[in-house]
């Protein structure tokens, strides 16, 4: 069953601190691995996106990584900042059909 | 460049009404797909739009459909809502429709519905 799952379920960090959030995948066959970020009531903004030959990925403070044969990614935050505040969500789809599978998300809130 | 619209943005039923949501993807985007997020589930895969032809549909039952015009813009419908109906659906656009899923999404900001 092609599922996807992140961890931590939610994360509370201090202003300026980093993190990894992390996401597993048993999606097969694989395409693509997309970060996404999705304030409080807003439609998700996408962060990044890693096919299977990339491992690394960066986006300003955000630093994408993936490892297709343990078929983990994380998502690393530098410098952390109020505006960092909100839900994370990892996308994997296959490149068959033309599904995503959605991991439920890692609420991050910074805190001063 | 505008982005994906949706509209309404909130709207509030009671159970057995039905509700047509609309979204008007980036200009030039072809797919639009549909997606139901509620705080348990997450975010999950309701159809996909391409060219006026559904390609793909996930696991909803038959009360929620939708339909693409010739302009790319889309609609969901939900009939005989119930209380579980409540969440925030949101419309993706997409420029490239092949698979692998290269394509990037775009999201919309959503409709949020409130079944009472």
């Amino acid at each position: 069953k092609n599922q996807v799952e992140q961890s931590p379920q939610s994360l509370i960090i201090l202003e300026g601190k980093n993190c990894t959030l992390q996401c597993n995948y048993t999606v097969s066959p694989f395409s693509n691995l997309r970060w996404y970020k999705q304030d409080t009531g807003r439609g998700p903004v996408s962060l990044t996106i890693m096919t299977f030959s990339e491992n690394t990925k960066s986006n300003g403070r955000y630093t994408a990584t993936l490892d297709a044969d343990t078929k983990q990614s994380s998502l690393h935050i530098t410098a952390s900042q109020l505006s960092d505040s909100a839900s994370y969500i990892c996308v994997v789809s296959g490149n068959t059909g033309n599904q995503f599978y959605f991991g439920t998300g890692t609420s991050l809130t910074v805190i001063p | 460049k505008a982005g994906v619209t949706q509209t309404p943005r909130y709207l509030i039923k009671t159970r057995g009404q039905q509700v047509t949501l609309s979204c008007s993807p980036i200009s030039g985007h072809r797919s639009v797909s549909w997606y139901q997020q509620t705080p348990g589930q997450g975010l999950q895969f309701l159809f996909e739009y391409f060219s006026e032809t559904q390609r793909n549909k996930g696991n909803f039952p038959g009360r929620f459909s939708g339909r693409q015009f010739s302009n790319s813009r889309s609609e969901m419908n939900v009939s005989t809502l119930e209380l579980g109906d409540s969440a925030l659906y949101l419309c993706a656009s997409s420029y490239i429709h092949t698979p692998p899923n290269t394509g990037e999404l775009f999201f919309g900001e959503g409709s949020r519905l409130t079944v009472l």
